[in-house]
């Protein structure tokens, strides 16, 4: 199966620590989304990117979190300095980037700030 | 603005129909969707519905679009327990370059045996 994967899979940190999540997406897709979900909602748009650039980041992602995808393939989400309020579900999604623009989802990476 | 709405619960019993809506904003979205999430588990895309189209039907899943109203709706005929996950609405936001999807807050599912 060559979906989108994440890694890890749960992430349980002290309050003041960096985390970094990685996110493989499907081979032959030039977009990659990161979602941040909380119990109860929907997920809330993080960043994007379109191969290597990040083209849009949303006012969520304050300083501490930065994105990077440095090849056009894997992504990486870092958290430095976590708070108890960044626990999340972070959701990763890729897409061919057609107008057609279908998201495929990755499993989740489930962080815990204690 | 940008909005999805959807109403947040539903029960049926098994083998009943389900029907869950969803009501958009953006008169120029161009795809809607529709995604399933089981707990603790990452978006499943069930279907999708192209603008101009007003129904779409995948086995058991038929997908209906008024675009006038900007209601669209999910059907689940003979619901079946393992269709007990939350279902997410989501329409396609273009500006420019920047592409987005725009999410409802999920319809919680519980099918009774």
């Amino acid at each position: 199966d060559t979906g989108v994967s994440q890694n890890p899979r749960h992430k349980i940190t002290k309050r003041g620590q960096n985390v970094t999540f990685r996110c493989d997406p499907i081979s032959e897709h030039n977009r990659l989304y990161w979602y941040r979900q909380t119990l109860g909602q929907g997920p809330e748009f993080l960043t994007y990117f379109q191969n290597e650039a990040q083209l849009e980041k949303s006012r969520l992602l304050s300083d501490r979190f930065s994105a990077e995808r440095p090849k056009g393939s894997f992504s990486t989400l870092e958290i430095q300095r976590t708070e108890q309020g960044d626990s999340a579900m972070y959701l990763c999604a890729s897409s061919k980037g057609e107008i057609q623009e279908t998201q495929y989802f990755g499993p989740g990476t489930r962080l815990l700030v204690l | 603005g940008e909005d999805v709405e959807q109403s947040l619960f539903l029960s049926v019993r098994e083998g009943d129909s389900s029907v869950i809506n969803c009501t958009y904003t953006d008169s120029s979205s161009t795809y809607l969707y529709w995604y399933k999430q089981e707990p603790g588990a990452g978006l499943q895309l069930l279907t999708y519905i192209f603008s101009n189209m007003d129904m779409k039907q995948d086995q058991r899943l038929t997908v209906l679009l008024n675009k006038k109203d900007k209601h669209l709706s999910l059907r689940i005929a003979d619901t079946q327990t393992g269709d007990s996950a939350i279902y997410f609405c989501a329409e396609s936001w273009y500006a420019g370059n920047n592409r987005k999807l725009i999410w409802g807050l999920g319809t919680s599912l519980a099918v009774n045996p």
